[in-house]
């Protein structure tokens, strides 16, 4: 998992609440992804992160926001959540050396 | 758009069966194709990565293969182990070092 953590895993709130959730990473990475997987969809891209508070958008923006004032920590913030935001959230970040995209064990969001 | 699709979504098969998994993709213009597996509940995890320029990458009993004139992928999982269940998802890098996922194949190995 490349030292990859997500807090918290999992996470009740009604809607209209804001909600944030953080990914940690202990190797320095550079690029760091937030994902949501929900059945029929797959995963698809919310925002990524290619350096410190160097971010942009992906697929699913609207409705979140992402910070990262240092490289280690990403953070997704859902300003008001709605029910169409209940979801398993992924955080990944992107292996210097290899190319490959290494996951956080997710966190599952209901918004009631 | 990148559309990526899986097929089939869901397989059964009997222990020590040999197996192959299918991606197709529509823009040729990928950076590199990766295989995951997804394990129920739990983050995903890297298999095999093949690079635009290679053809295959081989690990144990996989083995995946990139062709991009005709926009597929396939793994092939040899004398599969019912440690092997497991959805397995193909995912393509485009710019941005961006991902665009398939929906995924659910195996299941039967004893």
């Amino acid at each position: 998992d490349a030292g990859i953590t997500q807090s918290p895993r999992h996470k009740v709130t009604e809607t209209g609440t804001p909600v944030t959730l953080r990914c940690h990473q202990t190797e320095n990475h550079r690029y760091m992804y937030w994902y949501r997987q929900d059945p029929g969809h797959g995963l698809r891209l919310i925002h990524y992160s290619y350096g410190v508070k160097d971010t942009d958008k992906g697929e699913v923006s609207d409705g979140y926001s992402v910070s990262r004032s240092k490289t280690e920590d990403f953070l997704l913030t859902l300003e008001s959540a709605t029910s169409s935001q209940t979801s398993v959230y992924f955080c990944a970040a992107l292996g210097g050396n290899t190319d490959t995209q290494y996951f956080g064990p997710g966190t599952r969001l209901t918004v009631l | 758009k990148q559309e990526v699709t899986q097929i089939p979504a869901a397989l059964s098969v009997p222990e020590g069966e040999n197996l192959v998994l299918n991606c197709s993709f529509t823009d040729s213009a990928i950076y590199n194709l990766q295989w995951f597996r997804q394990d129920p509940g739990k983050g995903l995890t890297s298999l095999l990565l093949i690079q635009s320029s290679q053809r295959e990458q081989t690990s144990g009993r996989l083995n995946a293969s990139l062709d991009k004139s005709s926009g597929r992928s396939t793994l092939y999982i040899a004398a599969s182990q019912p440690g092997d269940s497991a959805t397995y998802l193909c995912a393509f890098t485009g710019g941005g070092n961006k991902l665009t996922f398939g929906t995924g194949t659910q195996l299941k190995v039967e004893l």
